[in-house]
């Protein structure tokens, strides 16, 4: 399947600060898909991207696809204690999901 | 969204047994359902691709004699790990995707096992 890597692993953020996770491809992808992952549970679906260059926003988050879609981006702004987690992202091949290693965040307020 | 119900969500059994692990599409029909396994603070590794009324597709690396996966229906796939050992401790997930195609996956909630 598809091999994406994400980076940062750890993201320790002062709450109401901002921050970024990426993830990249050394192949173009069809799509990539976001999900949140809270510390004992399942993975949630956030969003999907689809088009070169789309950026997509949701309250304090924004997801943005690349131009050549190989790489994607979610930045959060005023970071809350709820937004503690780990955060993946997902390319699909052949209908499956292969996932980046993830982002782990931890708020300290 | 749709809900993938996932039982037991915590078993601890002894070296030697099988563990069966169920996950059921409660209001939508999945043709296929996905298996992965998590180890602390690692992300999702999909062990195997389970199509409803065929054999189930298995990554590489991933023992199909040791995860027996068997997807009877539209809505129930099981994982069995057969003569489990402590390796085998581990976060097992399954998730499945609506039969039309919609995009985003949807996840059990996750099996803890314990092999002790």
């Amino acid at each position: 399947g598809q091999q994406v890597m994400q980076i940062p692993q750890y993201q320790h953020v002062q709450e109401g600060e901002d921050f970024t996770t990426y993830c990249n491809s050394s192949t173009t992808l069809s799509n990539i898909q976001w999900y949140k992952q809270r510390p004992g549970g399942h993975p949630v679906f956030l969003i999907q991207l689809v088009k070169s260059g789309e950026v997509k926003k949701q309250k304090r988050l924004t997801f943005q696809f690349g131009e050549a879609k190989k790489n994607s981006s979610l930045h959060i702004t005023a970071t809350q204690t709820t937004d503690v987690g780990t955060y993946f992202c997902a390319a699909t091949s052949d209908y499956k999901l292969s996932f980046g290693a993830g982002t782990t965040v931890t708020v300290r307020a | 969204g749709a809900v993938v119900s996932q039982h037991p969500s915590r078993v601890i059994c002894k070296s030697g047994t099988s563990v069966k692990i169920e996950c059921r599409s409660l209001d939508f029909q999945a043709t296929t359902m996905f298996w992965y396994r998590q180890f602390p603070k690692q992300s999702l590794m999909l062990m195997a691709t389970s199509n409803e009324g065929s054999k189930a597709t298995y990554e590489q690396g991933v023992e199909k004699d040791k995860f027996l996966i068997n997807h009877a229906s539209l809505t129930l796939s099981t994982l069995t790990v057969t003569s489990a050992h402590p390796e085998d401790s581990s976060f097992y997930i399954c998730s499945a995707r609506d039969a039309l195609g919609v995009a985003e996956a949807f996840f059990g909630q996750g099996t803890r096992l314990t092999v002790v």
